[in-house]
């Protein structure tokens, strides 16, 4: 099955700095990426529809300016978070979609990166 | 706002048991998904339903959505340990992006 890779899996930084998420599309065109935000022991939320040459997609409440989206290749988005906070330490997942294939509802999951900031 | 609604929230049942899933809207959906999630990981796709009244089997597990394509069950008979997880529904809307949004969740814990 196709496969998605996000990276790093976890990350600790300091509060007031920077973190970026990659999500790549190992062996298929993502031409469509959703982000989600999950807090412990709770659903996931998206965040953001990033599209493949075009700006992302947030979903209402998301701050476009923390959280800035880029989708510059067929394979590959990213998430930064800029300025990260306390409160700004949670799981985020992506997905992925792949428009030409067969398989147009599903979506691939990469595993996750845990945010922890200090 | 959550659009869907899954009940029950948390559910701990013994080994062999039969449960249900209710995943819950006021809003149409073009299709509706069913994930497994284990702690610290992405969820896993477990079926996808399309049409209203579609019933799917997966051994244990059989899916339904329902006919005004609005709502969608998760049986599982007989559970076993290796079905503890959280369980996710998620509903497409529009058939454009396809976003999925997905429900409250599920908890299950099966105990041996």
């Amino acid at each position: 099955g196709a496969v998605v890779s996000q990276h790093p899996s976890w990350v600790i930084c300091k509060s007031g700095t920077s973190v970026k998420i990659e999500c790549r599309s190992l062996d298929f065109q993502a031409t469509t990426m959703f982000w989600y935000r999950q807090f412990p022991k709770q659903s996931l939320m998206l965040m953001a529809t990033s599209n493949e040459g075009s700006k992302a997609t947030y979903e209402q409440g998301v701050e476009k300016d923390k959280f800035l989206i880029n989708h510059a290749s067929l394979t590959l988005s990213t998430l930064t978070v800029t300025s990260a906070h306390p409160e700004d330490s949670s799981f985020y997942i992506c997905s992925a979609r792949d428009l030409a294939g067969l398989a147009k509802n599903i979506q691939y999951f990469g595993a996750g990166t845990r945010l922890s900031v200090l | 706002t959550q659009l869907l609604e899954q009940s029950p929230q948390f559910l701990s049942i013994q080994e062999g048991e039969n449960l249900t899933v209710y995943c819950n809207s006021s809003s149409v959906f073009s299709s509706l998904q069913w994930y497994r999630q284990e702690p610290g990981e992405g969820p896993v796709l477990l079926v996808t339903v399309v049409t209203g009244g579609e019933v799917k089997k997966l051994k244990r597990l059989t899916f339904q959505f329902g006919d005004a394509r609005k709502d969608s069950s998760l049986h599982i008979t007989a559970a076993q340990p290796g079905d503890t997880g959280l369980y996710l529904c998620a509903g497409a809307q529009g058939s454009g992006t396809y976003k999925y949004i997905f429900g409250t969740g599920t908890r299950l814990k099966v105990l041996a």
